[in-house]
């Protein structure tokens, strides 16, 4: 079964902080991806990765930088934490194939003071 | 990314009545997923529907993909506590994307 793990199940931050939400996949997924999901909003896509190294926007991406070092590892990066920052992030992966799957971790809830 | 109205935004029914939640796009999709979100959850894949006019079913859960592909539905006969959540559909930004963007989800609560 697939795994994908999140490093915390809450995070509380203050504005102006970094911030790091790590992911990591178990299935050797080339594809990585970093969702928010807010009430009445559901999820929107920060960021995605087809590849080690690779990163491309997804429909929100101000705010947020990501890193692909390992092809496990999905790191999304919070430069500056600001209050509107404040969700659930929830990171997923799947297979390279268009229209495979996508395996999501348990999510972080990041409150930002 | 690809835009898709997902309707209701919510939905209450008595256990053992029906339930059904729509999906729409401006745009033919090449394909779209379904999934369903508990309460305190994160998202799990349910079905994906490729083919126009596809139907699928499981157990009490029935999919439908539009004739022309710019719809699917989501219907589940005979509710139960257990189908409790939120459920998502999933489509493609385009040809040849990664990019998976999910409708805003139908929350459903049954009541016992």
């Amino acid at each position: 079964d697939v795994k994908v793990t999140q490093s915390s199940r809450y995070l509380v931050k203050r504005t102006g902080e970094k911030v790091f939400l790590e992911c990591v996949q178990d299935m050797d997924h080339e594809n990585m991806f970093w969702y928010r999901q807010d009430p009445g909003l559901g999820l929107r896509l920060i960021y995605f990765s087809y590849d080690v190294k690779m990163k491309e926007k997804g429909d929100i991406p101000e705010g947020y930088s990501v890193s692909r070092e390992k092809k496990e590892r999905f790191s999304l990066i919070l430069e500056s934490a600001s209050t509107n920052q404040t969700s659930m992030y929830l990171c997923a992966s799947s297979l390279r194939d268009i229209d495979s799957p996508l395996h999501f971790g348990n999510g972080t809830r990041l409150t930002v003071t | 990314g690809q835009q898709v109205m997902q309707i209701p935004q919510y939905q209450h029914v008595q256990e053992g009545e029906d339930f059904t939640t729509y999906c729409n796009s401006s745009t033919t999709l090449s394909n779209i997923q379904w999934y369903k979100q508990r309460p305190g959850g994160h998202p799990v894949f349910l079905i994906q529907l490729v083919k126009s006019g596809e139907v699928k079913k499981q157990k009490r859960l029935t999919f439908q993909f539009g004739e022309a592909k710019k719809n699917s539905s989501l219907h589940i006969t005979a509710t139960q506590t257990t189908d409790v959540g939120t459920y998502f559909c999933a489509v493609y930004s385009g040809a040849g994307s990664y990019q998976l963007t999910f409708g805003k989800g139908t929350k459903l609560s049954v009541i016992p």
